[in-house]
């Protein structure tokens, strides 16, 4: 079974230093995975995703995630954190089958202190 | 309108009310599902209709009743429900065929309070 783990509830870093937040997966065939942030009281807003290609995926905001095979991973990253960052981050595999049916993380507190 | 679009964002409702949630998309995407979020809980996905036809139902409670009247609706009815499943029920869609690893794209949500 398809399955995603974020290892942090929290991340915590100070304004204009870069940030990581884990996710490592678990699939059977090839992985399509995905990144989400939520603000408070919102719904989720894509961030980017890996199909195919190259292992440094470029999203919104100035973020990017680089997908590691050997290591299974996709961390997302960003050179220089904005207190404006601060949000729940979720990371996602598409599941076997062609619903389309994504399984999310746990999700990640990025806390980016001024 | 644009994107996903959820009524009503906060409901307070008592345990033998009826009441329901509506979500629509303005994409064209031709998938939609259900998802409540707890507080200090992962997303559960809750239902999956694609092609407007139910392909997924992840042992919800009879007092939860998906309806997808076409591939731009998609409604969340709800009876005697319990305290328990107070959360925030989130709507999204989706291209899912001819291929599926395309997006989901998210509502902001109907807050839900069961007291």
């Amino acid at each position: 079974a398809q399955s995603v783990a974020q290892p942090e509830d929290q991340v915590n870093v100070a304004e204009g230093n870069p940030l990581t937040v884990k996710c490592t997966y678990s699939v059977s065939g090839n992985p399509y995975l995905f990144w989400y942030v939520q603000y408070p009281n919102r719904g989720l807003q894509f961030l980017l995703k890996y199909i195919t290609g190259d292992n440094l995926v470029k999203g919104s905001y100035g973020f990017e995630a680089e997908f590691n095979k050997s290591q299974t991973s996709f961390h997302l990253k960003k050179p220089s954190a904005l207190v404006s960052d601060s949000a729940l981050y979720f990371c996602a595999v598409r599941d076997s089958g062609n619903t389309g049916k994504l399984i999310f993380g746990q999700g990640t507190t990025l806390q980016v202190k001024p | 309108e644009t994107g996903v679009t959820q009524t009503p964002r906060h409901l307070v409702m008592g345990m033998t009310n009826k009441k329901s949630l509506k979500c629509e998309q303005h994409l064209g995407h031709n998938a939609m599902y259900w998802y409540k979020q707890s507080a200090k809980k992962p997303l559960e996905l809750m239902f999956v209709y694609s092609l407007e036809e139910r392909v997924e139902n992840n042992s919800v409670p009879s007092r939860f009743s998906p309806e997808c009247p076409n591939s731009s609706h998609l409604f969340l009815h709800l009876h005697t429900l319990q305290p328990e499943d107070s959360a925030l029920y989130l709507c999204a869609s989706s291209q899912a065929r001819p291929v599926a690893y395309n997006e989901q794209f998210f509502g902001p949500g109907t807050r839900l309070t069961v007291l």
